[in-house]
């Protein structure tokens, strides 16, 4: 099956620090989206983006699906962004999720 | 919109006995829901795929007799994990497929411990 790689997997930022996270997937994909999953276990949907660059407030993605990638951009980093960030991808519509190993951020005040 | 209920958010069960999670799509029809399991401080892993009206299909390792997987209806799917033990003890979150391409939406999850 398609293999997702997310990277780093920790990270911890100061305040007001932007960064980047990265998704690789080992094939063509139809589908790609970014999570975010709270403290409380709770996965929110930050972005659908099988192609092309999304924002989204102080978030944004870019996904170049030829070189089988994808790029979460936070910037002017707020406590409240801590959690895990996941990336997942599924290889046709309407198929299963596959999930990266999740990108632990700790958003330091 | 769009919203997957899932009950209950947690549970406690001793070694042996049975517990039964649902998930519910409350404003749409779901064809398809997936169910999860999560264990801490690692990613989500697919169980098994299930569709309304048919057997669910399980990934490769999960036991289709440990954990019953039923989607009588097109806004309820449950699963079931039988004579539990505490290694059972994890995270699940279910999630249903709604129509567009974007369409997967995830339910709260719920926290079993097996004791």
């Amino acid at each position: 099956g398609i293999q997702v790689e997310q990277s780093p997997p920790d990270l911890i930022l100061q305040e007001g620090a932007n960064s980047t996270l990265r998704c690789n997937f080992s094939d063509s994909v139809n589908n790609l989206q970014w999570f975010h999953q709270n403290p409380w276990g709770q996965l929110i949907n930050l972005f659908y983006i099988p192609s092309g660059t999304k924002q989204n407030g102080r978030l944004s993605a870019t996904t170049v699906a030829t070189e089988r990638y994808s790029l979460l951009y936070i910037s002017s980093s707020q406590t409240t962004d801590s959690g895990v960030y996941f990336c997942a991808v599924a290889v046709a519509a309407g198929n299963k999720l596959t999930f990266g190993g999740g990108t632990r951020v700790l958003v330091k005040p | 919109g769009a919203v997957v209920s899932q009950h209950p958010s947690w549970v406690i069960c001793k070694s042996g006995t049975s517990v039964k999670i649902e998930c519910r799509s409350l404003d749409f029809q779901a064809t398809t829901m997936f169910w999860y399991r999560q264990f801490p401080k690692q990613s989500l892993m697919l169980m098994a795929t299930s569709n309304e009206g048919s057997k669910a299909t399980y990934e490769q390792g999960v036991e289709k007799d440990k954990f019953l997987i039923n989607h009588a209806s097109l806004t309820l799917s449950t699963l079931t994990v039988t004579s539990a033990h505490p290694e059972d003890s994890s995270f699940y979150i279910c999630s249903a497929r709604r129509q567009g391409p974007d369409g997967y939406t995830f339910g709260s999850g719920t926290r079993l411990t097996v004791v």
